[in-house]
């Protein structure tokens, strides 16, 4: 069975800092490029793409929303991802889910975690 | 405001079709795939349409959609009230270098 789990988000000051994991498991990994993303929906509203890592981890993008303060890398030894979440604001408050896509070009995303909500306030 | 524009809200009988609009540009859907995901309260996203037209393995071929120039469009026939859900589109923003997605449409079977 395909499985993504994520883990890591819960209650954090503005300012403050966490890091997702996101564990993959019941893939076939050799047929795939394993290109990922991270997608948060804040409560009540639609997806917003934050971050994206390409299969071989060299190419990387980010939302400009978090550019500076969000990092993201994979473990393919551990089939993880991460999300390491810096000087994190009110704004930032969400479920954040790991995603995959097979393609980077058709970055259809097929296989989804059930979420980890981060909530930012004092 | 997101890049791609869905209505907000459709509605429809059972057994009735529905279409979702998915508007962007030449920068994202005029170049690019677009995907369609469907998503319940309280779930995950789910991938129902890849690659504009192509159902993953599982979903129903009441589920359809299509593409042409800079627009997308989610097609559901026969619909029945476990269809009710939030419908997004996105796909890649070459210009952004960002990946988008649509504003989301709430589809109520009526």
């Amino acid at each position: 069975e395909v499985q993504l789990v994520e883990s890591g988000g819960g209650l954090v000051q503005p300012g403050g800092s966490l890091r997702l994991s996101c564990v993959a498991s019941g893939f076939t990994f050799s047929s795939c490029e394993m290109n990922w993303v991270w997608v948060r929906q804040a409560p009540g509203k639609g997806l917003e793409w934050v971050s994206y890592i390409s299969g071989s981890g060299t190419t990387i993008y980010y939302a400009d929303s978090v550019k500076g303060r969000f990092t993201v890398s994979r473990d393919n030894a551990k089939n993880s991802l991460f999300l390491q979440m810096n000087s994190l604001r009110a704004e930032d408050t969400s479920l954040y889910y790991c995603a995959r896509a097979c393609s980077s070009v058709t970055l259809a995303f097929d296989y989804w975690g059930q979420g980890s909500l981060v909530t930012v306030s004092s | 405001q997101s890049v791609l524009t869905q209505p907000p809200s459709v509605s429809a009988a059972p057994g009735q079709k529905v279409t979702i609009s998915c508007s962007g540009s030449s920068s994202n859907i005029g170049n690019n795939y677009v995907s369609w995901y469907q998503q319940f309260p309280g779930k995950a996203p789910k991938l129902l349409i890849s690659e504009n037209n192509k159902r993953p393995s599982g979903i129903p071929d009441r589920f359809s959609g299509s593409k042409s120039g800079t627009s997308a469009t989610l097609g559901i026939t026969g619909l029945q009230t476990g269809d009710e859900a939030d419908y997004y589109c996105g796909t890649w923003d070459r210009s952004l270098s960002v990946v988008v997605f649509g504003g989301g449409t709430k589809l109520t079977v009526l």
